[in-house]
């Protein structure tokens, strides 16, 4: 059973320009998280999808958006890019995330701006 | 402020030794609580977690016990091995909400040497 998998695994952008980042969320799961995580920090909430639709979002600005396809895999898109964009992405996938239910997360991306 | 608060790190200590990372916490009710590891060069694997006050997580030889009174979620090991050297994040996802999004402590990074 694959878990939750991303792609690109790394990634070198300049600022200003654009990246999307992908995810496949863990087999039967159907709610997708977005998570930045700066180097020697914890991962900051992005935003999360469910049924195609953004359910909850964090504090991010809106350069920051995704997308949720049919088959519940996510896509996120930073545009501007800016040096503090430089991150580790990570995705997180689980079934109809409740309160108390398990987050799986993927590998990350790690996005470098220059 | 931040709803998290972790010991800072890094943590080094002797194989076989004990180790306990301490978590407090800042939220309204009774929050849902969890401890993740990052291995080096991977993303975030929940290691344990508790929903309710006196709820006791545990997995892999760790433990964790929710402590309202104290708002506590510290994390114990009674004899740790070279491959439990990994950052630990303690995190948690409030009361009200309903979706799951989890906030994260900074991380405590942990060396266990042979």
């Amino acid at each position: 059973d694959a878990g939750v998998t991303q792609s690109p695994t790394h990634l070198i952008k300049t600022r200003g320009q654009q990246v999307t980042l992908r995810c496949s969320p863990k087999s039967g799961h159907d709610t997708v998280s977005w998570y930045q995580q700066a180097l020697g920090q914890g991962p900051q909430f992005i935003f999360q999808y469910y049924e195609e639709e953004e359910r909850q979002r964090g504090n991010f600005p809106d350069r920051f958006s995704g997308h949720q396809f049919p088959n519940y895999s996510s896509e996120l898109n930073v545009n501007a890019l800016l040096l503090g964009d430089s991150a580790l992405y990570l995705c997180a996938s689980s079934l109809s995330a409740g309160r108390s239910d398990t987050q799986y997360f993927g590998p990350g991306t790690r996005l470098t701006v220059l | 402020g931040n709803s998290v608060t972790q010991m800072e790190g890094p943590v080094t200590l002797s194989e076989e030794a004990f180790l306990t990372i301490n978590c407090t916490y800042t939220a309204t009710g009774y929050p849902s609580l969890f401890w993740y590891v990052q291995y080096p060069g991977e993303g975030l694997q929940l290691l344990l977690k508790a929903t309710k006050a006196d709820d006791k997580g545990s997995n892999k030889g760790f433990e964790a016990t929710y402590r309202k009174e104290t708002t506590s979620f510290h994390l114990e090991k009674g004899s740790v091995q070279v491959s439990d050297s990994a950052v630990y994040f303690c995190a948690l996802v409030r009361s009200t909400d309903s979706w799951g999004k989890l906030q994260f402590g900074a991380g405590t990074q942990v060396v266990v040497t042979p």
